[in-house]
């Protein structure tokens, strides 16, 4: 199972938006609702941001939003700000086949 | 609050095994499974598999079939995860993760990370 494929850069200034995209298949992303979101600051664990496709736990702000279209799953930050500088990864259920798991390759998030 | 630690770092020799621990609070443990993530150094995320911590179910990344085996112990809230005959690429961090939702599909939140080092 290859990993899905997110661009790996993107950058905004404080205030911007920017929106990152997730590339899969009709085997995973495009197959079901099941696209989560992670953040990662370096040297720290990964800290969930929205789940099934775009819902978001409960003290991730507002300003994080996701959404899917066919095989293409997105997360947006808007009003962004210097602290959601980080690498964030998707990943979604790829079949039940095996049960497994597949996550994106990481998008370095740049707040210029 | 919902806690997952870690067992320390650990260097091994190729060919060699490891068990690293998960140790829960804060939730009821039966009622969750846990994911295991890994993450060579400088790259991406890697899901390994999971375990059901209410019946003792598992499901494992199809490369490391063979290899690895997920267990929990639900008197002290622990879950293992042990990699056997270890290859230098197996150098990663391994992260524990609480899993939730339909067959376990996301991730919250996450332990600390081990490092595990393959070398002779």
């Amino acid at each position: 199972q290859s990993a899905l494929t997110q661009p790996p850069s993107a950058s905004g200034s404080p205030g911007q938006s920017v929106t990152i995209s997730c590339t899969g298949t009709s085997s995973d992303v495009g197959g079901y609702n099941y696209v989560s979101w992670y953040q990662q600051h370096p040297g720290k664990a990964p800290k969930l941001m929205i789940y099934e496709v775009s819902k978001r736990p409960s003290g991730v702000p507002d300003r994080f939003s996701g959404s899917k279209s066919g095989n293409t799953a997105s997360l947006t930050v808007s009003g962004l700000q210097a602290e959601d500088e980080a690498d964030y990864y998707c990943s979604s259920y790829a079949g039940s086949n095996n049960f497994f798991y597949v996550f994106g390759t990481g998008t370095k998030v740049t707040v210029l | 609050q919902v806690q997952l630690v870690q067992s320390g770092a650990e260097v091994k020799k190729p060919g060699a095994s490891v068990k690293v621990s998960c140790k829960a609070s804060g939730y009821t443990f039966t009622s969750y499974g846990i994911s295991w993530v890994r993450q060579a150094p400088g790259q991406g995320l890697e899901w390994m598999g999971w375990i059901s911590a209410y019946n003792g179910n598992t499901n494992y990344a199809q490369k490391l079939q063979g290899r690895v085996t997920m267990t929990t112990d639900t008197s002290t809230s622990t879950a293992y995860m042990e990699l056997r005959s270890l290859r230098s690429d197996d150098t990663a961090v391994y992260y524990c993760a609480r899993a939730s939702g339909w067959n376990y599909n996301w991730f919250d939140p996450w332990g600390q990370g081990t490092l595990v080092t393959v070398s002779s």
